[in-house]
């Protein structure tokens, strides 16, 4: 079982240049959203998604774009790097996305913007 | 302005003891709430949850405990073991099913 694949694992990026962080999963999940990592400010909601063709804006929105064609993948775009960017992007997945359901995260893509 | 909490960044204990891992909430709206453990390299991963009409749920070495009156919650472990040692990330969820995570607390065992 595949679960949640996201790729690349390491990117680094200059400041101006854009770049799209992949995810698929396996689970035929409606729900997909992205999550940044952070020391000293936990994983922080930037989009998600309840179902193909639906997404919307979490907390840190700002500079980033998603969009969600199929049920399986939902890309993170950045439109244009900025250094505050650097971060851990954790895409994660759950049946319907209700509070009470786990997600099931990815392994994580490690960017640095320099 | 964090509505998640976990005071403590890291923990260390020594195999065998009890481990204790705190979270405090600020809105009593929120009625469930996660435990997520995350090794290096690789993403959070669900350990145990509770629903706010319940004050404990056991599942085998780990507890967890709500008091809803103080806004808290705590994950014990016990016996800790090394391969306990990972980051423990509490989470709330209310009626719009967005899930927040406190900061994380790094847990180190040591043999």
């Amino acid at each position: 079982n595949a679960g949640v694949t996201q790729t690349p694992k390491f990117q680094v990026l200059k400041t101006g240049q854009s770049m799209t962080l992949q995810c698929a999963q396996d689970m035929n999940h409606e729900y997909m959203s992205w999550y940044r990592q952070d020391p000293g400010m936990g994983l922080r909601l930037i989009h998600y998604s309840v179902g193909a063709g639906i997404t919307d804006q979490g907390e840190v929105p700002n500079g980033y774009n998603v969009s969600r064609s199929t049920t399986e993948d939902f890309p993170l775009r950045l439109l244009s790097a900025a250094p505050s960017q650097t971060s851990v992007y954790f895409c994660a997945s759950s049946y319907s996305g209700a509070g009470t359901e786990k997600l099931f995260f990815g392994s994580g893509t490690q960017l640095s913007v320099l | 302005d964090q509505q998640v909490k976990q005071n403590s960044p890291s923990l260390s204990v020594q195999e065998g003891r009890i481990s204790i891992l705190n979270c405090d909430y600020t809105n009593s709206m929120f009625d469930y709430f996660l435990w997520y453990k995350k090794y290096p390299a690789e993403g959070p991963t669900f350990l145990i949850s509770i629903s706010s009409i319940k004050d404990k749920n056991e599942d085998g070495r780990f507890t967890v405990f709500l008091n809803k009156s103080a806004k808290h919650l705590s994950l014990h472990i016990v016996p800790s073991q090394p391969g306990d040692s990972a980051v423990y990330f509490c989470a709330v969820s209310s009626n719009t099913g967005k899930l927040i995570f406190g900061q994380g607390t790094t847990l180190q065992v040591k043999p």
